[in-house]
Formats: structure tokens, C-alpha cells, sequence
């Protein structure tokens, strides 16, 4: 299976901060990787697809980018409905795997 | 707009068989090329694929979960379903069911609210 590694954790951001999740895959997954924004006692819901096309509808504050083993989920301006946390998912290969999940806190 | 909606017991006995379904509005289970998914959170954790099926019955499952996984459709219902055999503890989980779009991306697009699922005696 194909691990993938997501950092931080957690954090703590105010508003208006800038915001930066990583995720790495354990091997080459060229560009199959999407990103999924979930709130507390709600579904994961679609924010990027292919690493770095937004979903229709989601706010362009929000970017993604990165490619092989390496990947970036930027939130230029956190908002407080941004609070939340956000999940990695390979699709190069099955089994799909996630990431473990940054948790977005308020500080 | 697709919308999907869990349902089953929300509390199963160890060793016996978790049985959960999809309901399904807004798109055919039995057309196109969608994929139909279970995937499931354990309690503070990340999630968990664990296998689709497809409308020509072709399925694919978790290697960590194959032996004991089961996803089946009714297309007379626009439902599909699934069940995990032999559950342990570890088996406490959020299920959700998800839509797959598998063209020129792969996205799990529509989602079910999910379900929590406690196994214990």
C-alpha cells in the first residue's frame, strides 16, 4: 500500500493567516493525490482534485499544488468556516489511501 | 444533485456480521461509470478505504479487509450495501458510503452523512 504522511498534525491559526499542509506519499504517485476538507460530525467533502484543480465551488483562498511524492494544501487567508480537518488522498494505485489529518484549529 | 444515506444497526456484537446500506437519489447505481465506495473512520482517526463496486457487479476490496468484506448492489432499490464478517472492537468505526467519478480524475464527489457502527457485547 501506499503510505501517505501528512504534517502537521494539528495547528493553530488566526484569521487571515496563511496556511500550509503537506503530504507525502511513500512512493511516486505522480499527480493522483486529492484533498478533502471535513468538519466535526460531518462527511469529508471534495477541495482539490489532481493535486491542484479546484472543485467547483470552493473558494479561491484555497490552492493545492506539488507532484511525484510531495504535496501542498494552501489556504492564503484562513477564514473561521475554514476550521476543520483536512485528509490527503492517493488514487495512483488501490488500495486509495489517506493521510492521517491536520486538524485547522483557531487560535 | 446525488445524495446518499446510510442505514443499519448502530450496534453489533463481537464476531458476528456488521450489515450497513446505501440509498442512493439522483444517480443510478446500474449506469455510467461511477463506482459505489464503503470507507469508514475510526473514532479520531483518518479514514479507511475499504472496496466499491461498480454497476457491471465488478468489485474491488482492501487487502486488509478482503476476507472478511462483502459489497453487494440491489439495483431494484438504487442500494448497495455492506458487510464485514467476524467484527472485533477494531472494527468501531464512522461507515461512509461515497460516489467515485472515474474518468479523466478520480474523485470521491458525494458522500453519505455516515454512520457510527460500536461493536461490543
Amino acid at each position: 500500500d501506499i503510505q501517505m504522511t501528512q504534517s502537521p498534525s494539528s495547528l493553530s491559526a488566526s484569521v487571515g493567516d496563511r496556511v500550509t499542509i503537506t503530504c507525502q506519499a511513500s512512493q511516486d504517485i505522480r499527480y493522483y493525490l486529492n484533498w478533502y476538507q471535513q468538519k466535526p460530525g460531518k462527511a469529508p467533502k471534495l477541495l482539490i482534485y489532481d493535486a491542484s484543480n479546484l472543485e467547483i465551488g470552493v473558494p479561491s483562498r484555497f490552492s493545492g499544488s506539488g507532484s511525484g511524492t510531495d504535496f501542498t494544501l494552501t489556504i492564503s487567508s484562513l477564514q473561521p468556516e475554514d476550521i476543520a480537518t483536512y485528509h490527503c488522498q492517493q488514487y495512483d494505485n488501490l488500495p486509495w489511501t489517506f493521510g492521517q489529518g491536520t486538524k485547522v484549529e483557531s487560535k | 444533485q446525488v445524495q446518499l444515506q446510510e442505514s443499519g444497526p448502530g450496534l453489533v456484537k463481537p464476531s458476528q456480521t456488521l450489515s450497513l446500506t446505501c440509498s442512493v437519489s439522483g444517480a443510478s447505481i446500474s449506469s455510467g461509470d461511477d463506482y459505489w465506495n464503503w470507507i469508514r473512520q475510526h473514532p479520531g482517526k483518518g479514514l479507511e478505504w475499504i472496496g466499491y463496486i461498480h454497476h457491471t457487479g465488478s468489485t474491488d476490496y482492501n487487502p486488509s479487509l478482503r476476507s472478511r468484506v462483502t459489497i453487494s448492489g440491489d439495483t431494484s432499490k438504487n442500494q448497495f450495501s455492506l458487510k464485514v464478517s467476524s467484527v472485533t472492537a477494531a472494527d468501531t468505526a464512522v461507515y461512509y458510503c461515497a460516489r467515485a467519478i472515474m474518468t479523466a480524475v478520480t474523485t470521491l464527489e458525494s458522500w453519505g452523512q455516515g454512520t457510527l457502527v460500536i461493536v461490543s457485547s
